[in-house]
């Protein structure tokens, strides 16, 4: 299987909105609202920070938001601050039963 | 809240067997709520699936790995294993055990990780 294709880069500055989008295939992302998204710091296990496409853990802040149309799921940082730097995946369950991971996106804040 | 530990020899010799063991401490690995799976990532490189084991037994592998990945889950110790086969300088990564809780369909804990390097 394929890894969901993600940019391998972003940037922003403080306070602004950025988006990480995450394409898959129609027998996954585009099949079921079934898209995780984790963020990485250097050195750290990933963290997760949506699921279901568009549902955040009690613990994440509301800047986090995802969206999907398609094949594609997105996920939208608001209010940028410097401790969003990081690495972000996407993940998503397929009809296959398995899961698959996007390249992930580097996230730098200016 | 679950604590996950990773366990095993950091030092894999190319064409052996790569043996990792996750400890979950804090929750009980036989509960119907999760799965319980193993991730990796190549240094400076991306996440990829490895497997996923349910309590019960039933196991999803990712077609790439599946010839040579065996999962095993030990109730009674609150452990799950993984075993890769033929290992070469590509499988050098950090593993990651993770539990995956399925009301929400993601991973929503995970070890620490543990570098495992594939060298003679």
């Amino acid at each position: 299987q394929s890894a969901l294709t993600q940019p391998a880069s972003v940037s922003g500055s403080p306070g602004q909105s950025i988006t990480i989008s995450c394409t898959g295939t129609s027998s996954g992302v585009g099949y079921f609202n079934l898209v995780s998204w984790y963020q990485q710091h250097p050195g750290k296990a990933p963290k997760v920070i949506l699921y279901e496409g568009i549902k955040r853990p009690s613990d994440v802040s509301n800047r986090f938001s995802g969206s999907k149309s398609g094949n594609t799921a997105s996920l939208t940082i608001s209010g940028l601050q410097a401790e969003d730097e990081a690495d972000y995946y996407c993940c998503s369950y397929t009809s296959s039963s398995t899961w698959v991971f996007g390249g992930g996106t580097k996230l730098t804040v200016l | 809240q679950p604590q996950l530990q990773e366990s095993g020899p950091g030092l894999v010799k190319p064409s052996e067997t790569l043996s990792l063991t996750c400890t979950v401490s804090g929750g009980s690995i036989s509960s119907s709520t999760y799965h319980w799976g193993w991730i990796r990532q190549p240094p400076g490189k991306g996440l990829e699936w490895i497997v996923t084991i349910y309590y019960s037994g039933s196991t999803y592998y990712n077609p790439s790995l599946k010839s040579r990945v065996t999962i095993s889950i030990d109730t009674s110790k609150n452990q799950f294993s993984l075993r890769l086969s033929s290992v070469t300088a590509a499988d050098t990564a950090v593993y990651y055990c993770a539990q995956y809780k399925t009301a929400t369909a993601s991973f929503d804990y995970w070890g620490q990780g543990t570098l495992v390097t594939v060298s003679s």
